[in-house]
């Protein structure tokens, strides 16, 4: 199966600063990556799709790239909305979908 | 605007069974792939199931097969996971999702609880 990791764990940041998340496959899954947003007592919320892909509604200071086995999550412009946690998922093959561990986004 | 429900959850004790449905609206439900995740407690997403548009494919994660099944019946716009044999890692909150690989948006959840 195909094991997805992601650094760092926890993050702290102010609002206005530029903050990276990496999410990184055991093995390639091409572009099939997406990346999701959960706020405490809510379900996850999908915020790219294939790498790079934007989902509706999502503002444009998100961004997403990568291919292969390494990914990265950006917010341009921190906003109080954003502190939340964030899980990369691989969907490269069935049965093998997995979520990464998550990287918490704190205020400094 | 595409709704979730979750219901079916709640305690039950090791070798249980439960059957969570997820009721559907605001979308083709007949047209879409659904999924369950489920999210143990203080931890990430696991993705759980999906199945085809109409029933007729599914797929599972290692550790639920030959224990969960997921179904839908597109007539009633719902979606279900029948789970038995339930072990204490089963313990989590179950979503239900639209679509198959990228599943979005997800209902609001429903807690099950496997504990003696």
């Amino acid at each position: 199966d195909i094991q997805v990791t992601q650094s760092p764990s926890t993050l702290s940041a102010s609002v206005g600063d530029t903050v990276i998340i990496i999410c990184r496959a055991s093995e390639s899954v091409r572009s099939w990556l997406a990346w999701y947003q959960q706020k405490p007592g809510k379900a996850p919320n999908l915020l790219i799709y294939k790498a790079s892909s934007l989902a509706s509604g999502v503002p444009s200071r998100f961004s997403g790239s990568g291919s292969g086995t390494e990914f990265t999550l950006t917010i341009s412009g921190l906003q109080p909305d954003d502190f939340a946690t964030y899980y990369c998922q691989q969907y490269n093959s069935y049965s093998t979908f997995t979520f990464g561990p998550g990287t918490k986004v704190e205020i400094k | 605007e595409v709704q979730l429900v979750e219901s079916g959850g709640g305690l039950v004790q090791p070798g249980g069974s439960l059957r969570l449905s997820c009721a559907a609206s605001g979308f083709t439900f007949s047209n879409s792939w659904m999924t369950w995740v489920r999210q143990a407690p203080g931890k990430g997403p696991e993705w759980v199931a999906n199945i085809k548009t109409d029933g007729s494919e599914n797929y599972y994660v290692a550790s639920v097969k030959g224990r969960f099944t997921i179904s839908r019946d597109n007539a009633k716009n719902t979606l279900y996971l029948q789970m038995s044999s339930l072990r204490d890692d089963d313990t989590a909150v179950y979503y239900c999702a639209k679509g198959g690989d990228v599943p979005a948006p997800w209902g609001q959840g429903t807690l099950v609880t496997v504990s003696s």
